[in-house]
């Protein structure tokens, strides 16, 4: 069964870090680009970034930019986002996904990050 | 940046109904338009790529069309399993943009 599955969120103050993960199985994950998309609860999705299948390359959303690296381990089947400088506005259910014909073919069940003090 | 913006934002209709969400583009897109359909604290589903492509296992009575700045999901006879929000999004590049999706209840 092809699977994502995200873990690392929380709860964390404002400035602080985080760094989430997403372990993939079922498929060949270094084949695919992966992204990471988010979603205020109650809100819509939004797209935060990407990472090539080798990982030689990484665009951002320039909310994140700087703030946040997207990076990924394909002899792990795991993909991560570390989280720097996080504001209120960070707050949001992060889910991973799997990139393919120019959508997200595949999507983790999220993991919630909350900052606040 | 191109903007989507869908409507309705919310829709109610009934079991049987044909139903058409909208998504238009602030400018002229490529045909890299997806569907997303997405339940309560759900992660979405992908439904629809490329405009017009049905994801494999997904129901018939969807379907999605459209070119330039207008796109349209539709949903032949509605079921009670759709009630869902549906969202739609574009891919540019190095950029990926959702519209801020329909919420669609049954009556």
């Amino acid at each position: 069964e092809v699977q994502l599955l995200e873990s690392g969120g929380g709860l964390v103050q404002p400035g602080g870090s985080l760094r989430l993960s997403c372990t993939a199985s079922g498929f060949r994950f270094s084949a695919y680009w992966m992204h990471w998309v988010r979603q205020v609860p109650g809100k819509g999705l939004v797209w935060v970034s990407r990472i090539y299948s080798d990982g030689s390359a990484t665009n951002y959303a320039d909310f994140v930019e700087g703030r946040f690296i997207i990076s990924r381990d394909n002899a792990k089947n795991r993909l991560y986002m570390q989280m720097d400088s996080l504001r209120g506005d960070d707050t949001a259910v992060y889910y991973c996904a799997r990139g393919d014909r120019g959508g997200f073919d595949v999507w983790g069940q999220g993991t919630m990050v909350t900052v606040s003090s | 940046d191109i903007r989507l913006t869908q409507s309705p934002s919310t829709l109610s209709a009934s079991v049987g109904d044909r139903v058409t969400i909208t998504c238009r583009a602030s400018q002229s897109i490529n045909s890299w338009l997806a569907w997303y359909q997405q339940r309560p604290g759900k992660a979405p589903k992908f439904l629809v790529y490329n405009t017009s492509n049905l994801e494999s296992g997904v129901p018939s009575r969807f379907s999605g069309s459209g070119s330039g700045t207008e796109f349209t999901l539709t949903i032949s006879s509605l079921q009670p399993d759709d009630s869902a929000t549906y969202h739609c999004q574009h891919w540019l590049g190095f950029l990926w943009t959702f519209g801020q999706g329909t919420k669609l209840e049954i009556k």
